[in-house]
């Protein structure tokens, strides 16, 4: 079965921090994939989208680095803010079934003043 | 563009009522998606359609119904709702090819008593 993990589930940080988040999926041959924010009560954003082809994405302080032969992906975010504090969740469309996305169940990150 | 909307944002049903979650996206996308999510189950994909006319069933199809007369409304019909159906339900749409990312709507509170 294709499962994408992300680890760990809760993350607490001071403001200021480096930090990376952690995914890692079961298959390699991957379509592409995204990660994605999703703040309380609301729905998810997208933040940084990696194709198959690609090692890396950036945005601001926003860095998604991509690994498929360990079925790795990180998102390092860097100079963390209490406005980063959001659940964080990464998405996988496996070539096998390219039209579907299967998430992982997300990393709350808290960033303390 | 409004990007991807959905009514109602919340809403309470009782057991064996029937009710229909309306989505809609003006951004011209073929690909329309719905999720339920769940605390500790992450994002379950209910089900997807490629385009009008053309639909599919995901991991979570029992209890569901959908069709996509239009390229931009894909509505989510509960037959007959269960308690097990209490959850947070998203739609999302994107664009039939690698590249585009998915964008998802603000998501329906659904309470079943």
């Amino acid at each position: 079965k294709q499962e994408v993990t992300q680890i760990p589930a809760a993350l607490s940080v001071p403001e200021g921090e480096n930090l990376v988040l952690n995914c890692s999926f079961t298959d390699s041959a991957i379509y592409n994939l995204q990660w994605f924010r999703q703040d309380p009560g609301k729905g998810l954003t997208s933040l940084l989208l990696i194709q198959s082809s690609q090692r890396e994405q950036t945005s601001g302080r926003l860095n998604a680095s991509l690994d498929k032969s360990s079925g790795r992906s990180t998102l390092y975010i860097a100079a963390s803010q209490p406005g980063d504090s959001a659940t964080y969740l990464c998405a996988v469309r496996f070539n096998t079934n390219a039209g579907k996305s299967t998430f992982g169940d997300g990393t709350t990150l808290t960033v303390k003043p | 563009n409004a990007g991807v909307t959905q009514t109602p944002k919340f809403q309470v049903l009782k057991t064996g009522q029937s009710m229909t979650l309306q989505c809609a996206q003006d951004m011209n996308h073929e690909y329309m998606s719905w999720y339920r999510q769940d605390p500790g189950m992450g994002l379950r994909l209910i089900h997807y359609s490629v385009g009008a006319g053309i639909t599919d069933q995901g991991e979570v199809p029992n209890g569901y119904n959908v069709s996509r007369s239009t390229t931009e409304d894909f509505p989510l019909r509960l037959l007959s709702a269960a308690p097990s159906q209490t959850s947070v339900y998203f739609c999302a749409s994107r664009r039939q090819d690698r590249t585009d990312t998915q964008y998802f709507g603000p998501g329906t509170r659904l309470t079943v008593l």
